[in-house]
């Protein structure tokens, strides 16, 4: 019983294309994110949101749109896809907004632009 | 802002030997530390917290406490297995009102060998 899942694990695509990926938790949990690992592991908030609302928006270009139907699911379209957006992208779900909140990861998503 | 240093990998070891892997933060107030570890093609999982200064946090035989007098949560293990081999993430979530996005730092891959 997966608690955060994605779809789709992969996701291979061509330069200037519109993507959606989807994320659900079914922990009932407030609170979700979108976090972006790159080529050598590193890995960036992009997007939170609590309660359908967003709460966080880091420097991430325009193209990037987060949409939260409701407070279990959060999705990120991707519109006019670069090579630069090739990463693995994560979405994470945690309890509340207090500071020692153990967030839970999904599987991950792993785009490449060609 | 908050920021999180790890040591870098690769970081090589043979089985049952000790492990360490060094993280330091910089953060105001009193922030939340994580252990997250990734396995091959795998999501993050919660390895260990510590919520308050001289907490340790423990699981599977690794062990971090938070040092707030030397900003440190560095991870130990007495003995590593073959199958402890993945990324291991430090974290931390910031005390403050509002945010409450994970900071990570780099990622250290460990590789134990039979």
């Amino acid at each position: 019983d997966t608690a955060v899942s994605q779809t789709p694990k992969y996701l291979v695509t061509q330069m200037g294309n519109d993507k959606s990926i989807k994320c659900e938790q079914n922990l009932g949990h407030d609170t979700m994110y979108w976090y972006k690992q790159d080529s050598k592991k590193f890995l960036k908030i992009m997007f939170s949101y609590n309660n359908k609302e967003l709460i966080i928006n880091e420097t991430v270009p325009n193209r990037f749109s987060p949409k939260s139907p409701d407070k279990a699911h959060l999705n990120l379209h991707i519109n006019s896809l670069e090579l630069g957006d090739s990463a693995v992208y994560f979405c994470a779900s945690s309890q509340a907004l207090t500071g020692g909140t153990e967030a839970f990861f999904g599987q991950g998503t792993r785009l490449t632009v060609v | 802002g908050d920021s999180v240093t790890q040591m870098e990998g690769p970081v090589t070891l043979s089985e049952e030997a000790f492990l360490t892997i060094n993280c330091t933060y910089t953060a105001t107030g009193y922030p939340s530390l994580f252990w997250y570890v990734q396995y091959p093609g795998e999501g993050l999982q919660l390895l260990l917290k510590a919520t308050k200064a001289d907490d340790k946090g423990s699981n599977k035989g690794f062990e971090a406490t938070y040092r707030k007098e030397t900003t440190s949560f560095h991870l130990e293990k007495g003995s590593v297995q073959v199958s402890d081999s993945a990324v291991y993430f430090c974290a931390l979530s910031g005390s403050g009102a509002g945010r409450r996005a994970l900071t990570f730092g780099s990622g250290t891959r460990l590789q134990v060998q039979p």
